[in-house]
């Protein structure tokens, strides 16, 4: 079975510029989660969805930050405008239910200059 | 305070030493799960463990729990170059609107040198 799916692997781009990562979930599991992951703060839960629908943002930074899920299959993150501080590597994962493990992606890695 | 977090921060053993990580928490818990990553790449799954078990094995890992002390460990037994990676920990935090989220540690990395 494919695992969770990420593109871009690596993305750089110059500060101002929208940012769009995407993710594929393994088919079959209801819930979709995105991370950052940086070396100071370690990996934070930005957003997650059950069933397309977002649960919990708190951890989204704020308004440049965007993420949807029109479909069981798809999801995508979005950052508008980006920033140097933006950098960071991003993971998405999805697990089948809410209490099982999570499987994640090999993350994208992005730098904003 | 920052749910579940991992001593020691950096483990370095020899190939065929047993190698011990620690993870410390501060709410009660469903599950806590321990999760591996190889530099580069995505974490993986590796064990999960129930609040009401004290001890699970896979392979040559084994994990406790102590709920009454919040804290979990990780052993890796006759380790192998192969493991050198990043352990973290996760809780599942019982209660609450926070079904489904994890809430990782900042991680062991341990380097196993042949």
């Amino acid at each position: 079975d494919a695992g969770v799916i990420q593109s871009p692997r690596h993305e750089v781009t110059e500060m101002g510029q929208e940012v769009t990562l995407r993710c594929k979930p393994i088919s079959g599991h209801d819930y979709l989660f995105w991370y950052r992951q940086t070396m100071m703060r370690g990996l934070e839960l930005l957003i997650y969805f059950n069933n397309n629908v977002p649960i919990d943002d708190s951890g989204m930074p704020e308004d440049r930050f965007s993420a949807k899920m029109p479909n069981a299959s798809f999801s995508t993150l979005k950052i508008q405008p980006s920033e140097p501080r933006d950098s960071a590597v991003y993971f998405c994962a999805s697990s089948p239910t809410g209490h099982q493990p999570q499987h994640f992606g090999d993350g994208t890695r992005l730098s904003i200059l | 305070s920052q749910q579940g977090e991992e001593d020691p921060q950096a483990l370095s053993i020899q190939e065929g030493e047993n190698a011990t990580m620690n993870c410390s928490y501060k709410t009660s818990i469903n599950n806590l799960q321990w999760y591996r990553q190889n530099s580069g790449r995505g974490l993986v799954h590796l064990i999960l463990i129930r609040s009401n078990e004290r001890e699970k094995h896979s392979g040559r890992l084994r994990v406790t729990l102590d709920t009454s002390k919040k804290s979990s460990s990780l052993l890796i037994t006759a380790s192998r170059a192969a493991d050198t990676a990043s352990y973290f920990c996760a809780t599942d935090r019982a209660g609450g609107t926070s079904y489904g989220k994890l809430t990782f540690g900042q991680g062991t990395i341990l380097t196993v040198h042949p």
